[in-house]
């Protein structure tokens, strides 16, 4: 299984853009890049995910390198509710008894 | 959206009890579930794989006659913690993959005090 790096902890101000890296060099061509994230005391939640090309939604954006070995989540008006431990997984998109492993990820501190 | 509903959110009980959490998949079907549990300040930690129908499989190190899972409908998943000590204290956490789209979605956790 490929594995994922990423930050212990970062920090950005409120209303600015936060990015979290991630590092996934051992990812092979059939899996794609997962990003959840848990707030305190809640289940993760499913954020973004993306293949090869970058992927938006309501809640970010997902920069994938051309080599997809890194990736890197963009939030882009980062709010106090946005603080939250954030993790980046790689997972065959369509195998539903794939077990989800989760590592340490980042833990991302909004400040006022 | 999909949505996993788990109950109770939070129980205390005494040591030498079972507790048990229920997973409920509301507007989808879900042939497999995970478990996972979580200690204060670390990440998630599978538990086991919950597949309707037939026996849970478990990770490593993970004691299946004292996490007993049931997995009797394509909706509900259940994991009771039987005989209950204070180190089984934890945050549970339930999921089912909710469609291609959308990976997996998470229930709301459990908060298990053993006293």
């Amino acid at each position: 299984d490929a594995k994922t790096t990423q930050p212990t902890s970062m920090d950005c101000a409120e209303g600015r853009a936060a990015n979290l890296p991630c590092n996934h060099s051992t990812i092979s061509g059939n899996e794609y890049v997962y990003w959840y994230r848990q707030i305190h005391s809640q289940g993760p939640q499913y954020i973004i995910h993306g293949l090869k090309n970058n992927e938006t939604n309501e809640m970010a954006s997902l920069i994938i390198t051309e080599d997809r070995k890194s990736s890197t989540l963009i939030l882009p008006h980062a709010t106090l509710r946005d603080t939250a431990v954030y993790y980046c997984i790689v997972r065959p998109r369509m195998d539903s008894s794939y077990k989800l492993i989760f590592g340490s990820g980042t833990r991302l501190l909004v400040r006022p | 959206g999909a949505v996993v509903s788990q109950h109770p959110s939070w129980v205390i009980c005494k040591s030498g009890t079972s507790v048990k959490i229920e997973c409920r998949s509301l507007d989808f079907q879900a042939t497999t579930m995970f478990w996972y549990r979580q200690f204060p300040k670390q990440s998630l930690m599978l538990m086991a794989t919950s597949n309707e129908g037939s026996k849970a499989t478990y990770e490593q190190g993970v004691e299946k006659d004292k996490f007993l899972i049931n997995h009797a409908s394509l909706t509900l998943s259940t994991l009771t913690v039987t005989s209950a000590h204070p180190e089984d204290s934890s945050f549970y956490i339930c999921s089912a993959q909710s469609g291609p789209n959308y990976g997996y979605t998470f229930g709301s956790g459990t908060r298990l005090t053993v006293v």
